[in-house]
């Protein structure tokens, strides 16, 4: 069985940091794209960055703040996000790309939990 | 970025009634290379991750029941649940994934509820 699991959240000022992570076990992690997407409280979801085959891209609302990246070698996908905001206040959850080397990004198949990120003084 | 917009934002229907969620794009999402459709919907029941339901418009994914089934092209589509059961309350997302430079974008959502 699939399973990704975040880890990572945290209540932090705004301007702070914060490094998440996404582990995950059953499968062959280095074949997929992966991704993150946050659900603000009693919001919709918001699409935040994808990686995959060495190419990482962005929502314009976290380019040049956040950062994602991957170790094949553990199974874990990583979002640094730097110079937080009250807006990215939110539940950041791990996708996984349901097709592995068609050299496009496909739908989310499989879905952490999430991990809450509160941004507040 | 290609917006997604659904209709209705809540819909309440009987059980054993048909419930139908509508979606559209502000764009085509259809590739005309191989006529696939590069839209998605999401079921995210109370405090659960959102679950793939339906990829390409109308594929439904391994162990999703029958009774969900996806339609449309281009830039029109609809979610369908043919017989409502108590398990079917959640929020219903619509997803695309046209771009092959990922930059994908959601609907809002729709709130399924019981009459």
């Amino acid at each position: 069985e699939v399973q990704l699991l975040e880890s990572g959240g945290d209540l932090v000022q705004p301007g702070g940091s914060l490094r998440l992570s996404c582990a995950t076990s059953g499968l062959t992690f280095s074949i997929y794209a992966m991704s993150w997407v946050r659900q603000a409280p009693g919001k919709g979801l918001e699409w935040v960055a994808s990686i995959g085959g060495g190419d990482t891209y962005y929502a314009e609302s976290v380019k040049g703040r956040f950062t994602i990246s991957r170790d094949d070698s553990k199974g874990t996908s990583y979002l640094q996000l730097n110079s937080l905001r009250t807006e990215d206040t939110a539940l950041y959850f791990c996708a996984k790309d349901q097709v592995a080397g068609n050299g496009r990004y496909d739908a989310f198949d499989i879905w952490g939990q999430g991990t809450m990120v509160t941004v507040s003084s | 970025d290609i917006v997604m917009t659904q209709s209705p934002d809540s819909l309440a229907v009987s059980l054993g009634e048909r419930a139908t969620i509508n979606c559209k794009s502000s764009q085509s999402v259809l590739d005309s290379s191989n006529s696939k459709n590069y839209l998605a919907w999401y079921q995210q029941r109370p405090g659960q991750p959102p679950r793939l339901l339906i990829y390409w418009a109308s594929t439904r994914e391994s162990g999703v029941p029958d009774r969900f089934s996806g339609s449309g092209s281009g830039t029109d589509f609809t979610l369908t649940i043919s017989s409502l059961q108590a398990e079917d309350v959640a929020v219903y997302y619509c997803q695309q994934y046209y771009n092959s430079r990922p930059r994908y974008t959601f609907g809002q959502g729709t709130k399924l509820e019981i009459k």
